[in-house]
């Protein structure tokens, strides 16, 4: 199975500053990457996929980038609600994988 | 609006089955795979398998092959989750999500404890 590490594993962040997640996928899985964001008592909730795409009603200050097996996700200027824990996932092979997820919390 | 509903809490004994319903709505339910993930407490998420409803075929996970099933019932718009031989390690919120991670049900927490 195509493991996914994600980097750091919490964040100290100040809102207003801009934030960079890492992923990386033990092998390639092209551009087939996902990103959710998950608040406490919560279901995930998809920001981004096709390592780029934002979804639907997702704010502009998110993006994504990256193929193969290096990933990022970029927050450009931290709000209140956006601190939480995030993760990514793979959906290029069976089984889906998720990254074990990066904490962003309030500096 | 599509919309994804799960049944209740859980609380099961070492051993026993716990069987999850997700009763979709707002969409063709035959047009989108149902997968089920699991969060233990504190924990990240797995991803468990999934159904097409189309079909009833499945793919699982390894780590729960043998132990879970998947099923989806095109009358009701419902799949549904089944999880057997239950540990303590199990207790957690399972989740359904649809549409490429779109949409997720609310969760359901499952308790395993003697």
């Amino acid at each position: 199975e195509i493991v996914m590490t994600q980097s750091p594993a919490t964040l100290s962040v100040s809102p207003g500053e801009r934030v960079t997640l890492s992923c990386r996928a033990s092998q390639s899985v092209s551009s087939n990457l996902a990103w959710y964001q998950q608040k406490p008592g919560q279901a995930p909730r998809l920001l981004i996929f096709g390592a780029s795409t934002r979804a639907t009603g997702i704010p502009a200050r998110f993006s994504g980038s990256g193929s193969g097996t290096e990933f990022t996700l970029t927050i450009s200027s931290l709000q209140s609600e956006d601190f939480a824990v995030y993760y990514c996932q793979q959906y290029n092979n069976w089984p889906l994988t998720f990254g074990g997820g990066t904490k962003v919390e309030i500096k | 609006e599509v919309q994804l509903v799960q049944s209740g809490a859980e609380v099961k004994k070492p051993g026993a089955t716990v069987k999850i319903s997700c009763k979709v709505s707002g969409y063709t339910f035959t047009d989108y795979y149902i997968h089920w993930v699991q969060q233990a407490p504190g924990k990240g998420l797995e991803w468990m398998g999934l159904v097409d409803p189309e079909d009833g075929e499945t793919i699982y996970a390894e780590k729960f092959q043998g132990r879970v099933t998947i099923t989806a019932d095109t009358s009701t718009d419902t799949a549904y989750m089944e999880l057997t031989s239950l540990r303590s390690e199990d207790t957690a919120v399972y989740y359904c999500a649809t549409r490429g991670g779109g949409y997720w049900g609310q969760g359901t927490l499952v308790t395993v404890s003697s």
